[in-house]
């Protein structure tokens, strides 16, 4: 299974923006890279995917490396409620040809205020 | 955008019990869905993989007979944890995916409490 490695923890100040790195050397041509978020006590919440071009939406950009053996989320400016547990997942061709999401340690952040 | 609703969200029951737990897709049909468990500060382990019509398949190290899977029709998955110790005790999640787009989506989580 193709593996995320993220840093256990990082801290960032409100409103400033965040960067969260994720290490994914073993990635497979055709592994897309998802961001997730989890809230204590809830489920995960989509945040953002790619594939190979760096890619923009209301939550976050993610910016893929040229190699794809990385990548980075970008919280442009983070906020009391963005603190959180956040995954990067290659999502996983399994035997059966089921994709599944194989969970890595994840980074939790903290925002201070 | 796709729900996922898990029930019920939290559950208590005496060791040696069953307990069964409810993944509905709300507003799209999912032939498959994934079971998580999640232990306090841990990351999410990947039980099974709910079929529609057909047996789960199981992560290694999962006992089947233990955690059971019926996906009886497009929009529910259900999980029976059987004859519940308090090592059970955990956080468990559902997800699955709306054949219209990318992601996956996970449902709110059941924590449960055996004692």
């Amino acid at each position: 299974d193709a593996k995320t490695t993220q840093p256990n923890s990082m801290e960032s100040n409100e409103e400033e923006p965040v960067h969260l790195p994720c290490n994914h050397s073993t990635i497979s041509g055709t592994d897309y890279i998802h961001w997730y978020r989890q809230l204590p006590s809830q489920g995960p919440e989509y945040v953002i995917h790619g594939l190979t071009s760096n890619v923009n939406n209301r939550m976050a950009s993610l910016a893929i490396a040229e190699d794809r053996k990385s990548s980075t989320l970008i919280l442009h400016r983070a906020t009391l409620r963005d603190a959180a547990v956040y995954y990067c997942i290659l999502r996983d061709r399994g035997t059966s040809g089921t994709y599944k999401y194989i969970f890595g340690t994840g980074t939790r952040l903290k925002v201070l205020a | 955008g796709a729900v996922v609703s898990q029930h019920p969200s939290r559950v208590i029951c005496k060791s040696g019990t069953s307990v069964k737990i409810e993944c509905r897709s709300l507003d799209f049909q999912a032939t498959t869905m994934f079971w998580y468990r999640q232990f306090p500060k841990q990351s999410l382990m990947l039980m099974a993989t709910s079929n529609e019509g057909s047996k789960a398949t199981y992560e290694q190290g999962v006992e089947k007979d233990k955690f059971l899977i019926n996906h009886a029709s497009l929009t529910l998955s259900t999980l029976t944890v059987t004859s519940a110790h308090p090592e059970d005790s955990s956080f468990y999640i559902c997800s699955a995916r709306d054949f219209g787009q990318e992601r996956y989506t996970f449902g709110s989580g059941t924590r449960l409490t055996v004692v």
